[in-house]
């Protein structure tokens, strides 16, 4: 079945320590990618998104990703997390069948240990 | 403010009882959404709606009905069919041919008395 996934559950880290969150799909063709973000008691919210060109796209608070279409993997990196960061994190692909629906992955729980 | 309003933010469910969350956004929006975010699951699409007077199934309709009688209104009904409805939903608008960012609303919990 095609899915979206999210291979890391909950990570852990201290501050100014390097994060990378893994995310893999399986559609084929064209697809949208887009990391979301929950604060806690918070909406979700966009983080970055990549449609086309520069695989690698730059979103807000520091945060990057790369697309690496050999790999079918949109992973999210920042160089040095802050305790403000810890949240839960969304990997979503829309594959570009003509319906605009976004499928999600299961989330990874970020905690930064200040 | 511009943006999307669910209600109530906590429902209960007695056994066989169909329950509507409410789902309002003024951001003149074209499409909306309805997920539902299960622990360990993350979010899956129960129905999306392109435009007025029209919507399409997710991938787990079943159990839950729709409406969209006006552009700024989604109401999503769990109906009891759905058996297990214990659960956190979240609806969303987006403007089709856009950037396809999704705006999101603080959520619902539903639980089962």
């Amino acid at each position: 079945a095609q899915s979206v996934s999210q291979h890391n559950h909950h990570v852990i880290l201290s501050e100014a320590a390097s994060l990378e969150l893994g995310c893999n799909y399986s559609y084929g063709g064209t697809v949208n990618l887009f990391w979301y973000v929950q604060y806690p008691g918070q909406h979700l919210q966009l983080l970055l998104k990549y449609f086309s060109g520069d695989p690698l796209v730059k979103g807000i608070k520091g945060f990057e990703a790369e697309f690496i279409k050999s790999k079918f993997s949109f992973n999210l990196r920042k160089p040095s997390v802050q305790w403000s960061d810890t949240a839960e994190y969304f990997c979503a692909v829309n594959p570009q069948t003509g319906a605009n629906n976004l499928f999600f992955g299961t989330g990874t729980r970020l905690t930064v240990i200040p | 403010d511009g943006g999307i309003t669910q209600s109530p933010k906590y429902l209960f469910r007695k056994e066989g009882q169909n329950v509507t969350l409410s789902c309002e956004q003024n951001l003149n929006h074209d499409a909306m959404y309805w997920y539902r975010q299960d622990p360990g699951q993350g979010l899956r699409l129960i129905y999306y709606s392109q435009i007025v007077n029209d919507f399409q199934k997710g991938d787990i309709a079943e159990g839950y009905s729709v409406s969209r009688e006006k552009k700024e209104s989604f109401p999503l009904t769990v109906t009891s069919a759905q058996k297990n409805p214990t659960a956190f939903y979240l609806c969303a608008s987006s403007m089709p041919g856009g950037d396809e960012k999704l705006f999101f609303g603080s959520g619902t919990q539903l639980s089962v008395l």
